[in-house]
């Protein structure tokens, strides 16, 4: 079974701060994607990337930055940490060779004070 | 640009009626339709893709047609059961484009009561 897990579950940041958001993939899937979830807004994509070392701009990258060291791990890095960053973060991966489906990890919940 | 959309943002209805989640779509290459199920603190799940046009595809009683003359991908069950209350979100992808970025609607909350 396809597997994203992500950490850490539950975050509690300050204004101002660092904050990086971990993925992990045993899919061996080329693609992965970071996305943010709120109320009345849907998934929307931040980051995503091709492979190790590319990364992508999504939809909604201000203020957020991506990592892609390997195949199995990406990261989503906020380095300065605002309340508006405040929501549910999720990791994917994918691959066209896997009907372009998408695997969702169990998400990340962020709070920025 | 690509561009989803779910009319209901909120349905509730009573156990074994029937439910059609409605998504429309926006593109100008060819398309590939998803939904995705999310329950309650949980990360959201496949529950139907397709990509062929006029072609009924089917998943735990749910079921979807392509209709690429009206730009939709309805999603519907015949009866639903209480434990089908969840998020739904209907997705899109270019094949052209390389399918590698999901497009999402917002979202339609579908509550089933007893």
């Amino acid at each position: 079974e396809a597997a994203v897990t992500q950490s850490p579950r539950n975050k509690v940041a300050v204004t101002g701060g660092k904050v990086t958001l971990s993925c992990n993939q045993t899919n061996n899937h080329n693609n992965m994607y970071w996305y943010r979830q709120d109320t009345g807004h849907g998934l929307r994509l931040i980051h995503y990337s091709y492979g190790a070392g590319s990364t992508e701009k999504g939809d909604i990258p201000d203020g957020y930055k991506a990592s892609r060291p390997s195949q199995e791990n990406f990261s989503l890095i906020l380095e300065l940490a605002t309340p508006s960053q405040t929501s549910v973060y999720f990791c994917a991966s994918g691959d066209r060779l896997d009907s372009y489906e998408q695997y969702f990890g169990p998400g990340t919940r962020l709070t920025v004070l | 640009g690509d561009s989803v959309t779910q009319t209901e943002g909120l349905v509730t209805l009573t156990k074994g009626l029937p439910v059609m989640l409605n998504c429309t779509y926006q593109t100008t290459y060819s398309p590939f339709l998803f939904w995705y199920v999310q329950h309650l603190n949980e990360a959201p799940k496949l529950l139907l893709k397709s990509s062929t046009d006029n072609k009924r595809t089917e998943h735990q009683g749910f079921y979807a047609t392509l209709h690429k003359s009206s730009s939709s991908f309805h999603l519907q069950k015949s009866s639903v059961q209480l434990s089908d209350s969840a998020l739904y979100f209907c997705a899109l992808s270019d094949i052209t484009e390389g399918a590698d970025r999901l497009t999402f609607g917002k979202g339609t909350q579908l509550i089933i009561q007893p």
